[in-house]
């Protein structure tokens, strides 16, 4: 089983409002990430979380916060965003690398996103 | 300089035909691994194939191969027996070094698949 679920699917918001992105997956993976895509272009890393914890911040802007509450669980809080903040969010996860083996980020479907 | 070049915006190809889509990576790191991804119109980035830098043969998964030649430093992902379904964008992808967690993506190349 290699599913990774992302809630909602599409989500429309006001610059003022605050709303959450949720990731979960059930394979065991101690690596999730969040990326952004914009259309045609590849997706961009935003964070990956290592056991729980943030080991990679891209640079986000703070209206962007995440959250691991468990290893299974991924959260994408969303607050005073801007419209050139609409884009496909996406999720995957992975076994961690910290043995140096083989590991393949596997995503989820995206949550569209659209900013008014 | 570009870590994942992928110089194909857009392919064309005949329903049952093979295609070969291009992959060229830039590092320094004796360890890596390439991957490529396929995305259809849905949005979902579905992974295809996966090749290690130290592994002696080319992947293969099912009708997906890809042909790793490290000197070039190209990997190429070969799709046989097209199908209409195949349509998507198609990302080749590289993790650098041991322990890295972070993927770079190519630019992306657009199949379609004609009847």
């Amino acid at each position: 089983d290699t599913e990774v679920t992302q809630t909602p699917k599409h989500l429309v918001m006001g610059m003022t409002n605050k709303k959450s992105l949720k990731c979960e997956q059930h394979m065991g993976h101690r690596a999730m990430y969040w990326y952004k895509q914009k259309a045609k272009k590849p997706p961009e890393l935003m964070f990956v979380y290592s056991y729980e914890k943030l080991s990679i911040n891209e640079s986000v802007p703070s209206r962007f916060s995440p959250e691991c509450p468990n290893s299974s669980l991924l959260n994408l809080h969303l607050h005073a965003l801007q419209p050139e903040d609409s884009a496909l969010y996406l999720c995957a996860s992975s076994q961690d690398l910290a043995s140096g083996q083989t590991d393949t980020q596997y995503f989820g479907p995206g949550t569209r996103l659209t900013v008014l | 300089a570009q870590k994942i070049t992928q110089t194909q915006p857009g392919m064309f190809v005949q329903e049952k035909e093979a295609v070969t889509l291009d992959c060229t990576y830039d590092t320094s790191d004796p360890s890596y691994g390439l991957f490529w991804y396929k995305q259809p119109s849905s949005g979902e980035m579905i992974f295809l194939i996966y090749q290690g830098s130290y592994d002696q043969q080319n992947a293969t998964e099912g009708r997906y191969s890809l042909n790793f030649q490290k000197a070039r430093k190209s990997a190429n992902l070969v799709i046989s027996a097209s199908q209409l379904g195949d349509s998507a964008m198609y990302f080749c992808a590289m993790r650098e070094g041991r322990g890295a967690n972070n993927l770079f993506f190519g630019t992306g190349t657009r199949l379609t698949v004609i009847p």
